[in-house]
């Protein structure tokens, strides 16, 4: 069945850091690809999204692009506020009823 | 605002006892979602509905059961509430026709003694 794979975390990065979060995906047909944030208690909120081959998904700084000859979506914010410090997750969805596959989820923690 | 919300925010709840978890959402989504969070899983899907009395079933869905008489709620059933149902439990609504865009709930966290 479909599958997401992101990587391990946390990962930790100082203030307006580089900040990658690598994220492949397993699917039959043609996936639409979703970066949720879930900030302290909060529930999830949907980032950005992608929903063919080469689309860029872009909000509040971060970048994701899909590409389907890696089955790649990773996630890029090139500098890091205190405020990104949340859990990311890297989500497919089906063509049928749009259910979600996630990614284990990976914690950012920035400092000042 | 568009708004998904759950009937309670923290549930202490005993083994074998029947646990209900309510979401409603005020958005006229077609769709809706319950997930189920856990530390190193990510959020694996229980259960989800497409219509009013249409439910299909998730990866997880064993113990649980659903119910959905009107469109904006959608209600989770533990029968005989275990301890390894001890988790944290969202709630998603979406509509059908923007594939994968969910609206979810601030989750319920349910422990089972």
């Amino acid at each position: 069945g479909d599958s997401v794979t992101q990587m391990e975390g946390p990962v930790t990065l100082s203030e307006e850091a580089f900040l990658t979060i690598n994220c492949t995906y397993t699917a039959t047909g043609y996936p639409s690809l979703f970066w949720y944030v879930q900030y302290p208690g909060e529930g999830l909120q949907l980032l950005l999204k992608a929903t063919k081959a080469d689309d860029k998904g872009s909000n509040k700084g971060f970048e994701a692009t899909y590409r389907k000859e890696t089955t790649s979506f990773h996630l890029e914010k090139g500098s890091v506020q205190v405020s990104d410090s949340a859990v990311y997750f890297c989500a497919l969805s089906d063509q049928g009823f749009q259910k979600l596959v996630f990614g284990t989820g990976t914690r950012l923690l920035v400092s000042p | 605002d568009v708004k998904v919300t759950q009937s309670s925010r923290y549930l202490v709840k005993r083994t074998g006892e029947k646990v209900f978890l309510e979401c409603v959402q005020d958005m006229d989504h077609e769709n809706m979602f319950w997930y189920r969070q856990d530390p190193g899983l990510g959020l694996r899907l229980i259960y989800f509905s497409y219509d009013v009395k249409m439910k299909e079933k998730g990866d997880i869905p064993e113990g649980y059961s659903v119910s959905r008489e009107k469109k904006e709620r959608f209600s989770l059933i533990l029968e005989s509430a275990s301890t390894n149902q001890t988790s944290m439990y969202l709630c998603a609504s979406s509509f059908q026709s923007t594939g994968g865009y969910h609206f979810f709930g601030p989750g319920t966290r349910l422990t089972v003694t």
